[in-house]
């Protein structure tokens, strides 16, 4: 069955750097999205992007964050000075048409993101 | 607002016993799902749910989209010690919103 992979599965980075993080979503899927969860806490709405565009996103998505489909397949999650408060796991999802299609978003496994 | 409230929070039952949780919102949702995560995995999806009223299974797993739109339940029946993992519901609010709200999720064990 196919999946949504991420990479890397856990990214350990010094506080203030750049950092990347990388999905490929399901090959038919249109809309791409990046979730994020705290240790301990409920997964959080972070952005929505369709037709190489922004079409949702939440508070928690301010200017430190970007997202990119540099390409067919790759869908990235830059966050571009990352504080402390930033270590969370972020996991992308994908789905085949808008949610209000009846087309349910599936999840990859996740990046850890540790930030020291 | 656009909160969804999981109960109960953890439950430890023995294999071979049925679980019920619900989730419960003071706002309308359009869709209802429902995900199951492992330890270091990505939520996957059980049961989808988009009509008022709408009661889908799949296999032990039973779920129910509320008819006042603000709540969906998911029953385990029989349980096996593979069930064991955190539930989350998740829901669509109204308005044509893409974002997904999670639960805070429920903690399942099994006991064998």
């Amino acid at each position: 069955e196919p999946e949504v992979t991420q990479t890397p599965s856990h990214q350990v980075t010094q506080m203030g750097q750049e950092v990347i993080l990388r999905c490929v979503p399901i090959s038919n899927h249109l809309y791409f999205y990046w979730y994020r969860q705290i240790l301990g806490q409920k997964v959080e709405f972070l952005v929505s992007f369709y037709n190489n565009e922004i079409s949702e996103k939440s508070e928690i998505f301010d200017d430190q964050f970007s997202v990119e489909r540099p390409d067919g397949s790759n869908f990235t999650l830059k966050i571009r000075s990352t504080k402390l408060e930033d270590s969370a796991m972020y996991f992308c999802a994908s789905s085949r048409d808008r949610s209000y299609s009846n087309q349910p978003q599936h999840f990859g496994d996740g990046t850890r993101l540790s930030i020291l | 607002g656009q909160q969804l409230n999981q109960s109960p929070q953890s439950m430890f039952i023995q294999e071979g016993e049925d679980v019920s949780m619900n989730c419960t919102s003071s706002s309308i949702f359009n869709t209802w799902l429902w995900y199951k995560q492992d330890p270091g995995e990505g939520p996957v999806l059980l049961i989808a749910l988009y009509k008022a009223g709408e009661l889908t299974s799949n296999g032990r797993l039973t779920a129910q989209f509320g008819i006042t739109r603000k709540d969906s339940f998911l029953n385990i029946s029989a349980s096996i010690p593979s069930d064991v993992g955190i539930y989350f519901c998740a829901g669509r609010p109204q308005g044509g919103s893409e974002k997904l709200v999670f639960g805070k999720g429920m903690k399942l064990t099994v006991n064998p």
